[in-house]
């Protein structure tokens, strides 16, 4: 069984403020990890992707499979960064995807 | 290409009323998917295509539900009998995938937002 555990519900932080979003998964293969986003009135879109290693919009997650954590991090929030955010695991041996409950996230100008 | 699209936009039904929707993928997706999500909660996974074959269903997938995908393209979802439970935003996506090797990125589409009154 796949399990994704995104324990706070809403995040409001002040522009220019970091943001941490916590995700915890439960999976028995060799997992992989995914933060989806959906901004106000648009579809949902990927942000990132664990074995793509790289920044999106100033975004940065590492896997730790020690704590079984997925932590989406951004040391300066944005306004434009206002959304929803949805840690997202899969992996191999596995054709579905299994979604978080989703953090929505607020930037205070 | 404009990405997956889905019709209708906006469904409202009377409870016990048959319900399609409809989902059109990337051209060139080999899989789709058909999601469910409600307020406050993330898309719970239904069912999944690779082309026309459907290889897996969600225990969320009652008898009242079928999917269909005739000729690997497009896809239906049919609700028979709504009952207001089934109230949801219905999301379809697809992607281009070998099989067991994880699902890679998904393509979502806008939804389809069920009402039943």
């Amino acid at each position: 069984a796949q399990r994704v555990t995104q324990p706070e519900k809403l995040l409001s932080v002040f522009k220019g403020a970091p943001v941490e979003l916590k995700c915890n998964y439960s999976y028995s293969g060799s997992p992989e990890l995914f933060w989806y986003v959906q901004y106000s009135r648009q579809r949902l879109q990927l942000l990132l992707r664990h074995i793509s290693r790289e920044s999106i919009k100033g975004f940065t997650a590492d896997l730790n499979k020690g704590e079984t954590s997925f932590h989406l991090k951004k040391p300066f929030a944005q306004e434009e960064d206002s959304a929803m955010y949805y840690c997202a695991l899969s992996g191999y041996g596995n054709n579905r995807l299994a979604f978080g409950k989703g953090n929505q996230v607020v930037v205070i100008p | 290409d404009t990405g997956v699209s889905q019709d209708p936009r906006h469904k409202i039904t009377k409870r016990g009323q048959n319900v399609t929707f409809r989902c059109d993928p990337i051209s060139e997706h080999n899989r789709l998917y058909w999601y469910r999500q409600t307020l406050g909660q993330g898309p719970e996974f239904l069912t999944y295509f690779q082309n026309e074959a459907q290889l897996e269903k969600s225990r969320l997938l009652s008898d009242r539900f079928s999917a269909e995908r005739p000729k690997g393209s497009f896809s239906t979802l049919e609700i028979q009998r709504t009952e207001q439970g089934d109230s949801a935003m219905y999301l379809c996506a697809s992607s281009q995938r070998k099989r067991d090797i994880g699902t890679g990125e998904l393509f979502f589409g806008e939804g389809s937002r069920l009402t039943v009154l």
